[in-house]
């Protein structure tokens, strides 16, 4: 059974840079079937989609966070990570890995979440 | 891209029915929207999938047939028939747009089920 799981600190200083990574279980990253993908909720409010990534490197993102996102793949550990920089308050949301099918882009899978909070 | 319209919130009796609409902008009338549901602390869980036609493809693992959707026009419903008490939850509609580096995902606000 697939599941994927956030990992990363809980707690970002403003002008950081937030790192998280999900570990995919139970399945390959590397199939060529999926993209694995990052979406964010902050407190009280709706989804938003931050990016995707194929198992070759290939890579989507939002417009409004691209200038500040990197989606990395690292297939020796079954694992994709994020990178935000230059955070602020704004940032602060639960962050969400999770997998998407290449033909339909139906996001099947979704990990349980990780608060991240932005704060001096 | 399209913005997608859902009401913050909804409730309905236990063995009620409800109905959550998503609503697509102007000019978006063909796009398919996904549904998903998020328990309270979980993770977002694939509901299925609509368009004008109806049901696209196959629901999510483990969606009982008390769930179904039509779409019609700009609107996409998700009808939840013999309300239980694990059903509330929030309905997050969501639909892609674009390809290659134009490639967008967008999600609405989110309606908020509440079982009385």
């Amino acid at each position: 059974q697939l599941q994927l799981q956030e990992s990363g600190p809980g707690l970002v200083k403003p002008s950081e840079t937030l790192s998280l990574t999900c570990t995919v279980s139970g399945g390959s990253i590397s199939s060529t079937d999926y993209y694995w993908g990052w979406v964010r909720q902050p407190p009280g409010k709706g989804l938003e989609w931050i990016g995707s990534i194929y198992y070759s490197g290939s890579t989507y993102y939002n417009p409004s966070l691209k200038s500040r996102v990197t989606i990395s793949v690292d297939t020796s550990k079954n694992q994709f990570s994020l990178n935000l920089n230059s955070v602020t308050a704004a940032d602060t949301a639960v962050y969400y890995c999770g997998r998407s099918v290449g033909t339909t882009n139906i996001a099947d899978h979704w990990g349980q979440g990780t608060l991240v909070t932005v704060t001096s | 891209q399209p913005v997608l319209t859902q009401p913050p919130s909804a409730s309905a009796s236990l063995g009620a029915s409800v109905t959550l609409t998503c609503t697509l902008s102007s000019g978006y009338s063909n796009y398919k929207v996904d549904w998903y549901q998020q328990r309270p602390g979980k993770g977002p869980r694939f509901v299925m999938r609509v368009g004008t036609g109806g049901i696209v493809g196959s629901k999510g693992d483990g969606i009982p047939d008390r769930f179904s959707v039509l779409g019609s026009g700009l609107n996409r419903y998700l009808t939840i028939k013999n309300i239980q008490e694990e059903d509330e939850s929030d309905y997050h509609c969501g639909a892609d747009h674009g390809s290659g580096s134009n490639f967008v995902v967008v999600f609405g606000g989110g309606t908020k089920l509440t079982v009385l």
